[in-house]
This record gives structure tokens, C-alpha cells and sequence, in this order.
């Protein structure tokens, strides 16, 4: 069973903000939400992470909902570098990651 | 510092064959993790090595196995290869930390094309 949800695709214009959402609603109070993104030809590629709170770094930023079921990825200004697959990820104590099907960003210039 | 490199970057194998795909982790890295990735299923843990020992193995056949070496250097192998195998193998590694709640990021590599005819 997929433990998270991600729409398939997305589509933004360059230099406006991106928000990436993801369902996570069997969650365990211990896994961290992960976001990671993979550009053509290329491995994955981390973004963000975060248990509770929300997250802010240099890349994105993560915003993680009261009851931790769902969260979402903040591109603040998406440029054509940005065109990638977006995954959304838990990660349990055991350190397994769990990558879902992703969402195919498209950047329009 | 350099990334992860894996070996070979393509490669071609037919039915029944076996392969071996080559993972060196970052200097420091003593964690590494095999991935599965195809356009149907995605991405797929295959499984994780620390210090030598198998720690985690996803749900794949006996077919896939690895090993790690002693300095951290991964090989994953896949014996009576099918139709099925083909798929892009990314290896990841990980700087450990301390404590109960591992948080370090993975670190993949560009991966090893495997197309199996």
C-alpha cells in the first residue's frame, strides 16, 4: 500500500510560487515527512525535511498540517530548474524510506 | 567532496544472465541503500547496508542481494534475470548520526541503466 499520495502532475509558471501537496494519513507519530526531487537523468535529490513543525530552507519550504495526515512542498518562486519529480516520502525509525509515484512538475517560462 | 558513483551507467543483459551493478558511497558514508525504479512502480527500496549487515530489505525476491564491503563500497547482484528487472538501479548513502531517530538525507547516485532482452 502506497503510504503517500501525490497528484501526478502539476503545472506553474515560472517565478510564482508552487505549492506541492501530499497525503500521508496513515502516518505514525514517529516518521518524518520527506521531500525529495529528481531531475531528468538524474537521481533523487533532497529537498526538505520535517516531523512537526514547519520547515524552512534555503530550496523550499515545508508546511506539515496539525494532525501530520497531509503536508505541502513551497517552491516560493519556481523557475525552469525547478521542472522535476517531486516525492513525497516517510521515513520510519527503521531509517526505510517509502517513495510514492511522485508529481511531475512543469515550470512554464 | 566527490558523490556517489555507481558502475556500470548501462548495460544490456539477456534472460537468465546475471549482473552485478557497483556502488561507492561519499567518503564518510558508511550507509548504503538500493533502489528499484521503473516508470509502473516507481521507486523501490530494495535494501540497506551499515557496516557489512544487511539492516533493512524491501519486498523482492531472492533473486536481488547485496553485499558491502569494508569500506563501505556496495555491490547489489541479481541473479536469473527476467523481462522485468529492467529498470534504473540507484544506490543512495547516508551520513549515520547518533540517537534513536535517524534524519540524515540520502545521497544517490545517477544510477545503473539495466535493460534486460
Amino acid at each position: 500500500d502506497a503510504k503517500t499520495t501525490q497528484p501526478n502532475s502539476m503545472e506553474s509558471n515560472e517565478e510564482e510560487p508552487v505549492h506541492l501537496p501530499c497525503n500521508h494519513s496513515t502516518i505514525s507519530g514517529t516518521d518524518y515527512i520527506h521531500w525529495y526531487r529528481q531531475l531528468p537523468s538524474q537521481g533523487p535529490e533532497y529537498v526538505i525535511h520535517g516531523l512537526t513543525s514547519n520547515v524552512n530552507n534555503r530550496m523550499a519550504s515545508l508546511a506539515i498540517a496539525e494532525d501530520r495526515k497531509s503536508s505541502t512542498l513551497i517552491l516560493h518562486r519556481a523557475t525552469l530548474r525547478d521542472a522535476a519529480v517531486y516525492y513525497c516520502i516517510l521515513r520510519d525509525t527503521g531509517n526505510q524510506f517509502y517513495f510514492g509515484t511522485g508529481t511531475s512538475l512543469t515550470v512554464i517560462p | 567532496k566527490a558523490g556517489v558513483t555507481q558502475t556500470p551507467r548501462y548495460l544490456i543483459k539477456t534472460r537468465g544472465q546475471q549482473v552485478t551493478l557497483s556502488c561507492s558511497p561519499i567518503s564518510g558514508h558508511r550507509s548504503v541503500s538500493w533502489y528499484q525504479q521503473t516508470p509502473g512502480q516507481g521507486l523501490q527500496f530494495l535494501f540497506e547496508y551499515f557496516s557489512e549487515t544487511q539492516r533493512n530489505k524491501g519486498n523482492f525476491p531472492g533473486r536481488f542481494s547485496g553485499r558491502q564491503f569494508s569500506n563501505s563500497r556496495s555491490e547489489m547482484n541479481v541473479s536469473t534475470l527476467e523481462l522485468g528487472d529492467s529498470a534504473l538501479y540507484l544506490c543512495a548513502s547516508r551520513a549515520t548520526q547518533t540517537g534513536p531517530i535517524p534524519t540524515g538525507e540520502l545521497f544517490f547516485g545517477e544510477g545503473s541503466r539495466l535493460t534486460v532482452l
